[in-house]
């Protein structure tokens, strides 16, 4: 059985670096073709592809967040973290993480981060 | 990177209709690496189609997908209520995955 849950904080003010940690079980990060993507999706918005790490270390970024984004993995934990420094307000979002086998075909319930003074 | 133009942006239907949804990509999608998601309010995304065409595990049959190259269609044939949600198509031909901007599917 497949599952994935985010955990990080939901409250960060503008500047700080964000820090998500995805923790998933039922399958491993050092087989072949498997990946971990990371969404977001704000309020009432469209989902946004953020990141990507493969399970050779390979990593990616989307165009217009890769500046701020860093993405790693610890596969003796079974787990994959994100950060994204200098938080905005226009970052609140829910952020998701997904297997990506390549289709995203399992996610987590998501976390809800909110960026405020 | 691609970006994946879908519509309409609302589709409003009634039960037992059936509904098609579109997603043009802005260049050729490789292999048809090409998912569809639903997602219903507060609930994570759920896959329903990927490599285009094929129905992931536990979707019913009445959900279809089709299209090559950069344009592509979910088809529901008969909408049941639980139906009635927004739908993203996803591209995984590249190493940086794009979304279109979603459809929602709305009773009439």
């Amino acid at each position: 059985q497949v599952t994935l849950k985010e955990s990080g904080p939901a409250l960060v003010k503008p500047t700080q670096t964000l820090t998500l940690t995805c923790t998933f079980s039922g399958f491993s990060l050092t087989t072949t073709g498997m990946r971990v993507s990371w969404i977001r999706q704000p309020l009432g918005k469209a989902l946004e592809w953020l990141a990507r790490i493969d399970w050779d270390d390979d990593k990616y970024y989307s165009t217009s967040l890769k500046t701020r984004l860093t993405i790693s993995k610890d596969t003796s934990k079974n787990q994959v973290v994100l950060t994204m420094t200098n938080m905005d307000p226009v970052d609140t979002a829910t952020y998701y993480c997904a297997r990506d086998s390549p289709s995203l075909d399992y996610w987590g319930q998501g976390t809800l981060v909110t960026v405020s003074s | 990177e691609i970006v994946l133009t879908q519509s309409p942006g609302t589709l409003s239907l009634s039960p037992g209709e059936r509904a098609t949804l579109s997603c043009r990509a802005s260049q050729s999608v490789s292999s048809n690496y090409l998912g569809w998601y639903q997602q219903k309010p507060g609930q994570a995304p759920r896959l329903l189609i990927y490599g285009a065409s094929s129905r992931a595990t536990g979707i019913p049959d009445r959900f279809s997908g089709s299209g090559s190259g950069t344009d592509f269609t979910l088809t529901i044939s008969r909408l049941e209520p639980e139906d009635f949600a927004v739908y993203y198509c996803q591209q995984y031909g590249t190493s940086l995955r794009t979304f279109g901007q979603g459809t929602k599917v709305e009773i009439k």
